[in-house]
């Protein structure tokens, strides 16, 4: 079935460090494609969306690019803060033309001052 | 402000025990989720209900059922035939059926000794 594959946490970076959370997905034809965030105790925020091939979601200085051709969605940031210390969680919709997300198992991520 | 109430934060119980969590939305919308999360595998769609008096199964529903009489609430029971209820539980919305986005609740820690 559709799944969402996310590179293992924790990812520990220094501030102002560049950060990369890789994404990838195998859902058939094109679905939508997310990156939501939890911050500690918290539910799960949206932090920026791609719904086709070569769009670019941006939000709070993070980025993705839908890829197709390598069925990609990896989140990236120029330089993180330590507020940005928190689970992010890939996501596409999800199988059988249903608008329910699929999730990835999230990726730590912890920066030091 | 609109958004999603979980209650209580922190709920424990005994083992055998069913035990009820509430979710409220009042951002007016048609449907509403319930996830299941557990370290290091995401989420997990228990239940879901894209309009009131009607509702799905989702990836994982033993042990576990729902109700949908009024819009705003979609309360979930975790019965004793689950066998492992202990989990961090979030409870989710979207506009409707057709809606990518979710708007989480803060999430409800069940302990069950």
């Amino acid at each position: 079935g559709d799944s969402v594959t996310q590179m293992e946490g924790p990812v520990t970076l220094s501030e102002e460090a560049f950060l990369t959370i890789n994404c990838t997905y195998t859902a058939t034809g094109y679905p939508s494609l997310f990156w939501y965030v939890q911050y500690p105790g918290e539910g799960l925020q949206l932090l920026l969306k791609a719904t086709k091939a070569d769009d670019k979601g941006s939000n709070k200085g993070f980025e993705a690019t839908y890829r197709k051709e390598t069925t990609s969605f990896h989140l990236e940031k120029g330089s993180v803060q330590v507020s940005d210390s928190a689970v992010y969680f890939c996501a596409q919709t999800k199988r059988g033309g249903s608008y329910i997300p699929t999730f990835g198992r999230g990726t730590s991520l912890i920066v030091h001052p | 402000d609109g958004g999603i109430t979980q209650s209580p934060k922190y709920l424990f119980r005994k083992e055998g025990q069913n035990v009820t969590l509430s979710c409220e939305q009042n951002l007016n919308h048609d449907a509403m989720y319930w996830y299941r999360q557990d370290p290091g595998q995401g989420l997990r769609l228990i239940y879901y209900s894209q309009i009131v008096n009607d509702f799905q199964k989702g990836d994982i529903a033993e042990g576990y059922s729902v109700s949908r009489e009024k819009k705003e609430s979609f309360p979930l029971t975790v019965t004793s035939a689950q066998k492992n209820p202990t989990a961090f539980y979030l409870c989710a919305s979207s506009l409707d059926r057709r809606s990518y986005e979710q708007y989480f609740g803060p999430g409800t820690r069940l302990t069950v000794t």
